[in-house]
């Protein structure tokens, strides 16, 4: 089952621009992590926040967290045609063992 | 950081045919692995859970006879697709927790994307 759902879907920017995508889960959480995953490829994890944790930074990446609205988000600064891939937030599954992976932001980087 | 390689990284085999994916932790041990499956412009969605020395444990909806999964020691999980069907067709993807500090942390192996015609 997917834990909740990534807003927007797809994001067409310009390098140079930034990038913020928005996640929200559903169930009360440790913490929550971000991966990107480029095309046919393999998931490279990004950042992982706790849940006492309101903000975390990572180079070009900014994640937020609020506890009370159930969401998180990825910014990511000057954005580069690199950055292009599909980036998912994961939570752990009732278990607390494996991940549940949201929908997924599609994000095209133009030069 | 640790490793968790996949084999195949791609196979195509024929309608009706069984198909073996290996999963291996390369420097660490894992008890558990953890199976998904991605269709195309998709997100992961969870499988299994692959459990040494004991039955594997599957997600709702998933026929366990036809995903078979055997965890043969604590380096290698397999996943076996049988009598596949193009409907199968998919990006395999498998994890391994590896134990940091008073938690876990997912490392996952690149991948098998399975074609079936």
């Amino acid at each position: 089952s997917q834990q909740g759902e990534e807003d927007p879907q797809a994001l067409s920017i310009q390098e140079g621009e930034n990038a913020t995508m928005n996640c929200s889960y559903k169930t009360s959480i440790n913490n929550l992590q971000w991966y990107r995953q480029n095309s046919g490829r393999g998931l490279v994890h990004l950042i992982l926040i706790r849940s006492n944790e309101r903000e975390k930074h990572s180079g070009r990446l900014r994640v937020t967290l609020d506890t009370s609205k159930k969401s998180s988000s990825l910014l990511i600064t000057a954005s580069r045609a690199a950055d292009t891939a599909s980036y998912f937030c994961a939570t752990a599954n009732q278990a607390g063992t494996a991940l549940i992976f949201g929908k997924g932001t599609t994000l095209s980087v133009s030069s | 950081g640790a490793v968790v390689s996949q084999h195949p990284s791609w196979v195509i085999c024929k309608s009706g045919t069984s198909v073996k994916i290996e999963c291996r932790s390369l420097d660490f041990q894992a008890t558990t692995m953890f199976w998904y499956r991605q269709f195309p412009k998709q997100s992961l969605m969870l499988m299994a859970t692959s459990n040494e020395g004991s039955k594997a444990t599957y997600e709702q909806g998933v026929e366990k006879d036809k995903f078979l999964i055997n965890h043969a020691s604590l380096t290698l999980s397999t996943l076996t697709v049988t009598s596949a069907h193009p409907e199968d067709s998919s990006f395999y993807i498998c994890s391994a927790p590896k134990e940091v500090g008073q938690g876990y942390e997912q490392y996952f192996g690149p991948g098998t994307r399975l074609t079936v015609t």
